[in-house]
């Protein structure tokens, strides 16, 4: 079974700077694995997805994610934080039709 | 998200009674899931379905059960709550295609007290 690991559960940062959101999986096939932000007092949304490829996703607003396979990971980035970034960001893996697992959360706090 | 509702969206029950939530989608979608989100946890699935009638336990079903006699509904019942069930559940719902993700619901806030 697979299983996602996001070492950070809070991130602090300054606008406008750069942040990386770190994201590992195990599993021993290939998978399929997701970004997902949820906003205060709201559901989650999808924000980016690798399934096949390219190993670098983008979102529309921003955001990337690289697929690394050697290391089992798929980091979340941002060259240049905003204030509205902040919210709680969850990694998720799932293995062909398998259902999703998702990662603990990393809460982006995003400071003026 | 505007293909799927969650009702109702804040509930504070007794510790003994049964509740049940709802989830109501327009997307015509087979998969349906319930989550529990807790600090520290995560997403946790407590019970999906995969069509009418059709359902199957997640990682966290002890205490819950659920429901699907239509497409568009999916029931989840807390047959005598208590206070380890305090939580915030959502909704999801997925097609054929999973590996395009799911679409949540906006989450019930169930406190039992």
């Amino acid at each position: 079974a697979q299983s996602v690991t996001q070492l950070d559960s809070q991130v602090p940062v300054f606008e406008e700077a750069p942040v990386e959101l770190r994201c590992n999986y195990s599993s021993s096939v290939s998978v399929y694995l997701f970004w997902y932000v949820q906003y205060p007092n709201q559901g989650l949304q999808l924000l980016l997805k690798y399934l096949s490829g390219s190993t670098l996703v983008e979102s529309i607003n921003g955001f990337e994610a690289e697929f690394n396979k050697s290391q089992t990971s798929f980091h979340l980035r941002k060259p240049s934080v905003h204030i509205s970034d902040t919210a709680e960001y969850f990694c998720a893996v799932s293995r062909g039709f398998q259902k999703l697992v998702f990662g603990t959360g990393t809460r982006l706090l995003v400071s003026p | 998200d505007a293909g799927i509702t969650q009702s109702p969206r804040h509930k504070v029950t007794e510790t003994g009674t049964p509740v049940t939530l709802r989830c109501h989608q327009t997307e015509n979608h087979r998969y349906m899931y319930w989550y529990r989100q807790d600090p520290g946890h995560g997403l946790r699935l407590i019970h999906y379905s995969y069509g009418v009638k059709d359902t199957d336990k997640g990682e966290v079903s002890d205490g819950y059960s659920v429901s699907r006699s239509k497409t568009e509904d999916f029931l989840l019942t807390l047959e005598s709550a208590t206070s380890s069930q305090t939580s915030v559940y959502f909704c999801a719902i997925s097609d054929e295609r999973r590996s395009y993700g799911y679409t949540f619901g906006s989450g019930t806030r169930l406190t039992v007290v």
